[in-house]
């Protein structure tokens, strides 16, 4: 069964600074997806980014970046430039491919604290 | 606007007395499920459905019915709540469930309490 861990149960930083949230996983297939989710206190679940393990180039998405090491099992999230807004709780999240059940596979979460 | 809605929002009930959550969806999408998120699990799959009439148990089933009678609609019921049920539900939806990575869309999440 795959399994999704996220090491750091909180973390801060100052605005204006870069942090990186941890996640590693552990699965047997070769091809899935990987997510990075956004729960601010609103509860809310987000889309920050997505990665297809396929694909070797890390993504992107504005302020937000991944480093996905497939050998490592490891798929870490890059916030630069934090933000305010970007206080939130962080679930790094699996979903196999070609399965059937479509179900994400969550890991416990990160609350990260942006200060000002 | 598209969007997951759930309703209520917020519920506090006792234990025993049945309760159905609401979801809605307006994407027209397949794939529909439900999550119950607790303080230091994260999300937990409850049950999923990959269209009308075809409902499956996730990770966490017991306690739970669901029914797709619509696409749009995933109710979740609890028959006999418990307070081990108490939790922040998210309902979901995607396209599809055959694991092609498409984005699960979530409802705002709805806050039970069962005393």
């Amino acid at each position: 069964a795959q399994t999704v861990t996220q090491s750091q149960p909180e973390m801060s930083v100052q605005e204006a600074e870069t942090v990186t949230l941890s996640c590693t996983y552990d699965t047997s297939e070769n091809n899935y997806y990987l997510f990075w989710y956004k729960q601010p206190p609103s509860r809310q679940m987000i889309l920050v980014i997505r990665q297809e393990a396929y694909k070797q180039q890390n993504a992107t998405e504005n302020r937000f970046s991944v480093n996905f090491q497939k050998a490592a099992k490891s798929f870490s999230l890059k916030i630069s430039d934090s933000q305010l807004g970007d206080t939130a709780m962080y679930f790094c999240a699996f979903m196999n491919y070609g399965g059937s059940q479509g179900n994400l596979i969550f890991g416990k979460g990160t609350k990260l604290s942006v200060k000002p | 606007e598209a969007q997951v809605t759930q309703n209520p929002r917020y519920l506090i009930t006792v234990t025993g007395k049945k309760l159905t959550v609401t979801c809605s969806q307006n994407m027209n999408h397949e794939y529909m499920s439900w999550y119950r998120q607790d303080p230091g699990l994260g999300l937990r799959q409850i049950y999923y459905s990959m269209n009308v009439e075809v409902t499956d148990k996730g990770d966490v089933p017991e306690g739970y019915k669901v029914s797709r009678k619509e696409k749009r609609n995933f109710p979740l019921i609890l028959e006999s709540p418990s307070p081990n049920q108490t939790s922040l539900y998210f309902c979901a939806s995607s396209l599809s469930g055959q694991g092609r990575g498409y984005e699960q869309y979530f409802g705002p999440g709805t806050r039970l309490t069962v005393t």
